[in-house]
């Protein structure tokens, strides 16, 4: 079955910084690949999503890219601010198959100002 | 998007009880959904597959005499934690894809469970 890792699992930026986080996964019929940012107690938010027919995707400051040949995929945030604060997650799955996402470990990112 | 609602958002109950937990989708049908387990500080974890109208496929190290599920319709499937110890205090969400082809899955608000 699909495994994801995903790095760092902290990572802490000063306000206006970029941050960078990498998943990698390892069914190469997943081909859909979601991030989420969780608040505490609730629901995982999408974020911004790839398919694998796609390399890159950006929405105003958060950006994902997928290099499908090395099976790793990651989000980056510019200009980040103190409400990007959160546990984001990246995920994988095959829609072809209708199958589960399967999530990565998470990384809680901290931007102080 | 599509809506999943997911009932009761808190429940505590006492060692040994069982407790059931709803997931709805409002307004589309729900072939198959996904129960997930999350423990605090950590990822959401798989538990099952549930498909209407049949068995659920659970993963490896989660007891399907434990965790029952029952996926009887196309817009409601149940989760009950039979005889819950304080070890399945936990948050439970369910999920599930709505009709569109994007891949993405629709969550529902998750519901915590203490038990005590």
């Amino acid at each position: 079955g699909e495994n994801v890792e995903q790095h760092p699992s902290t990572l802490s930026v000063q306000e206006g910084d970029s941050a960078v986080i990498k998943c990698t996964y390892s069914d190469s019929a997943s081909n859909y690949f979601p991030w989420y940012k969780q608040e505490l107690g609730k629901r995982p938010q999408l974020i911004i999503d790839i398919r694998s027919n796609v390399g890159e995707k950006k929405d105003q400051r958060i950006a994902v890219t997928l290099n499908k040949t090395a099976k790793h995929f990651s989000l980056h945030i510019t200009e980040t601010q103190p409400e990007d604060s959160a546990v984001y997650f990246c995920a994988a799955r095959s829609e072809w198959a209708g199958t589960a996402l399967i999530f990565g470990k998470g990384t809680t990112l901290s931007v102080s100002s | 998007g599509a809506v999943v609602s997911q009932h009761p958002s808190r429940v505590i109950c006492k060692s040994g009880t069982s407790v059931k937990i709803e997931c709805r989708s409002l307004d589309f049908q729900a072939t198959t959904m996904f129960w997930y387990r999350q423990f605090p500080k950590q990822s959401l974890m798989l538990m099952a597959t549930s498909n209407e109208g049949s068995k659920a496929t659970y993963e490896q190290g989660v007891e399907k005499d434990k965790f029952l599920i029952n996926h009887a319709s196309l817009t409601l499937s149940t989760l009950t934690v039979t005889s819950a110890h304080p070890e399945d205090s936990s948050f439970y969400i369910c999920s599930a894809s709505g009709t569109s082809s994007t891949g993405e899955l629709f969550f529902g608000e998750g519901s915590r469970l203490t038990v005590l």
